[in-house]
């Protein structure tokens, strides 16, 4: 079946700092890869996405570039803020229309 | 985008008593919704997948006479929990998948959650 895997967390880093959330994946056939944020008391928010294999997905200073090869969706932020905190998952979807979700990896940024 | 909307945002039950949670997509058709449950600190497990017009899909584990699904319009889906109990008390997540076009699966957008505590 399918399956993602996300790096544990929970991560705490200081205003500025490079931020990388690793996800890798299982999958058969062709998935679309996501990453999803939560906000303390929310539901979930898309944050960017990838369809295809090379396809780099980018929204508000995070990308995520979809890795046929090693199976990998790793989450980036060159220049991490307070405002970032939060839990963020990673997950895919087949187009059998059931998403799969990693655990979820809580970010924790310091001024 | 697309927005969807869950109600009560929290509710307090006392045991034994029933809660309904509704989920709407306010400016789309969806024929399928997703219903999630969120321990703390943890990920959303998928509980069901609500069909309009047709009887809900239950994952394993579930009980589906515990947790009725009822998706009777394209822009609406109830999970009602039945006979609660402090163990049901949680976190439910809702998601609802946007029309697919050109063999696309469509969107998928979340409600903001429904946090129920059984007394």
């Amino acid at each position: 079946g399918n399956s993602v895997t996300q790096m544990e967390g929970p991560v705490t880093l200081s205003e500025e700092a490079f931020l990388t959330i690793n996800c890798t994946y299982t999958a058969t056939g062709y998935p679309s890869l996501f990453w999803y944020v939560q906000y303390p008391g929310e539901g979930l928010q898309l944050l960017l996405k990838a369809t295809k294999a090379d396809d780099k997905g980018s929204n508000k200073g995070f990308e995520a570039t979809y890795r046929k090869e090693t199976t990998s969706f790793h989450l980036e932020k060159g220049s991490v803020q307070v405002s970032d905190s939060a839990v963020y998952f990673c997950a895919l979807n087949t187009n059998a229309g059931k998403s799969t979700f990693g655990d979820g990896t809580t970010l924790t940024v310091k001024p | 985008g697309a927005v969807v909307s869950q109600h009560p945002s929290w509710v307090i039950c006392k045991s034994g008593t029933s809660v309904k949670i509704e989920c709407r997509s306010l400016d789309f058709q969806a024929t399928t919704m997703f219903w999630y449950r969120q321990f703390p600190k943890q990920s959303l497990m998928l509980m069901a997948t609500s069909n309009e017009g047709s009887k809900a899909t239950y994952e394993q584990g579930v009980e589906k006479d515990k947790f009725l699904i009822n998706h009777a319009s394209l822009t609406l889906s109830t999970l009602t929990v039945t006979s609660a109990h402090p163990e049901d008390s949680s976190f439910y997540i809702c998601s609802a998948r946007t029309p697919g076009t050109g063999g696309n699966t469509g969107e998928l957008f979340f409600g903001e959650g429904s946090r129920l505590t059984v007394l």
